[in-house]
């Protein structure tokens, strides 16, 4: 079974601060995808980012940056000069490769709270 | 191009009662799917559609279902209603089932069972 860990469940940080969202995972499979998505308080789901299991490569977009860490299980997500616009839940998401990205299962979430 | 639309967006229903909701996917989109987001369980998967079939379901009761209609709108269904029920229900959309890349979700319907 596989298993996504969000342990933030709140964060409160000054705007222009970096902040950094843990995700841990566990799954059996050796290809699998991971995600980030973003839920502002309108209730939809943005896409932020995937990473398939065999692309450890980091990545930067902006002031958003992944760090993916096969050894540790590990995808996390660092926002950088954090504006209040970045205050929503983040969701951290894993799927089987066999599934193709479907049937995502979910962390539960983390809250970040940017204050001006 | 217009993004995933879910209706009703809000609805109120008791105990015993059914609830139909709707997901018009991106137009192009042939793969949908559902979600629940409760603030106990978080966002689980409910179902997956595909050309009008089922591929996957997630763990939950026979009182949810679904289905898919040839122009990809997606319906799910909920009957005799219980207070769990009490939830976000979020669709999603994908180009095609075999598309590895990101789901694009609707901004849900959010049900409250009384």
């Amino acid at each position: 079974a596989q298993k996504v860990t969000q342990a933030q469940t709140e964060i409160s940080v000054v705007e222009k601060e970096d902040v950094t969202l843990d995700c841990v995972y566990e799954t059996r499979d050796t290809t699998y995808y991971l995600f980030w998505y973003k839920q502002p308080p309108s209730g939809e789901l943005v896409f932020l980012i995937r990473r398939n299991s065999f692309d450890e490569q980091n990545e930067i977009s902006g002031r958003y940056s992944w760090n993916f860490q096969k050894s540790t299980s590990s995808f996390n997500f660092t926002i950088t000069a954090s504006q209040v616009v970045d205050s929503a839940v983040y969701f951290c998401a894993l799927s089987e490769a066999r599934n193709a990205g479907n049937m995502l299962t979910f962390g539960g979430g983390t809250r970040l709270m940017v204050k001006p | 191009k217009a993004g995933v639309t879910q209706t009703p967006r809000y609805l109120i229903k008791t105990r015993g009662q059914q609830v139909t909701l709707s997901c018009s996917p991106i137009s192009g989109h042939r793969s949908v799917s559902w979600y629940q987001q409760t603030p106990g369980q978080g966002l689980q998967f409910l179902f997956e559609y595909f050309s009008e079939t089922q591929r996957n379901k997630g763990n939950f009761p026979g009182r949810f279902s679904g289905r898919q209609f040839s122009n990809s709108r997606s319906e799910m269904n909920v009957s005799t209603l219980e207070l769990g029920d009490s939830a976000l229900y979020l669709c999603a959309s994908k180009q095609d089932v075999a598309y590895t890349g990101e789901l694009f979700f609707g901004e849900g319907s959010r049900l409250t069972v009384l």
